[in-house]
């Protein structure tokens, strides 16, 4: 069945980078989009961006330009995100999602989170 | 970019009750709303695309209306494993994707 797994928790000191990844499975990865949405500690969803696969065409949310970058390796079937200059509030559960149908931004499967805590 | 609310922002209700939870969005969006559950310390999960598609595999309960501005979802007769919080999607205007606050449902 269409899977997403994730890579694991993370603890990170302000100012650090943090790079996790997302591995596709029952399905092409280059058929769907997938994005990255976050969810800080009692808060509610925050779309952070998506990648296409296919040529590694990305799209970021204003708030973390310059500061995240999401790739992809075909090879192995899996994007990454990588957030950099860490501050406390990007403490968060990190989801990759997979666009059901390109460009509809209709989530239709999820990673199971990677926790990171940004903390000294 | 566009804002997304949800009210109420929590609501209680008994089995077998039916409830409406609502979806306003500060622009027109047509019918690019979705709508998702999250159950405590799980993933998110999508009921409904396009403001009244049922995903597959979600009961009938479950049913969405609106269009432009705003938005419903009803559960017809809750369920105990109803007890969840709901989220609202714009997927009209990208980036940014945007979500609701949620609104926390107890049973």
């Amino acid at each position: 069945q269409v899977q997403l797994v994730q890579s694991g928790a993370e603890v990170k000191e302000p100012g650090a980078s943090v790079k996790i990844s997302c591995e596709a499975s029952g399905y092409t990865l280059t058929t769907h989009y997938l994005n990255w949405v976050r969810q800080g500690p009692g808060q509610g969803l925050e779309w952070v961006g998506m990648i296409d696969p296919r040529g590694g065409s990305t799209s970021y949310a204003q708030q973390f330009q310059g500061r995240v970058a999401l790739t992809s390796d075909t090879s192995t079937s899996t994007v990454f995100l990588d957030l950099r200059s860490l501050r406390s509030d990007d403490t968060a559960v990190y989801y990759c999602a997979r666009d059901s149908t390109d460009g509809e931004y209709v989530f239709d499967t999820w990673g199971q989170g990677t926790l990171v805590t940004v903390s000294s | 970019d566009i804002q997304m609310t949800q009210s109420p922002p929590s609501l209680s209700a008994f089995v077998g009750d039916r409830v409406n939870l609502t979806c306003r969005a500060s622009q027109n969006i047509r019918r690019y709303l979705n709508w998702y559950l999250q159950k405590q310390g799980k993933a998110p999960q999508v009921l409904i695309s396009g403001a009244s598609t049922l995903q597959n595999g979600v009961p009938e309960r479950f049913s969405g209306s609106g269009s432009g501005t705003d938005f419903t979802l009803t559960i017809s007769s809750l369920q105990p494993e109803d007890s969840a919080t709901y989220y609202c999607q714009q997927s009209y205007s990208i980036p940014p994707i945007t979500f609701g606050q949620g609104t926390r449902l107890e049973i």
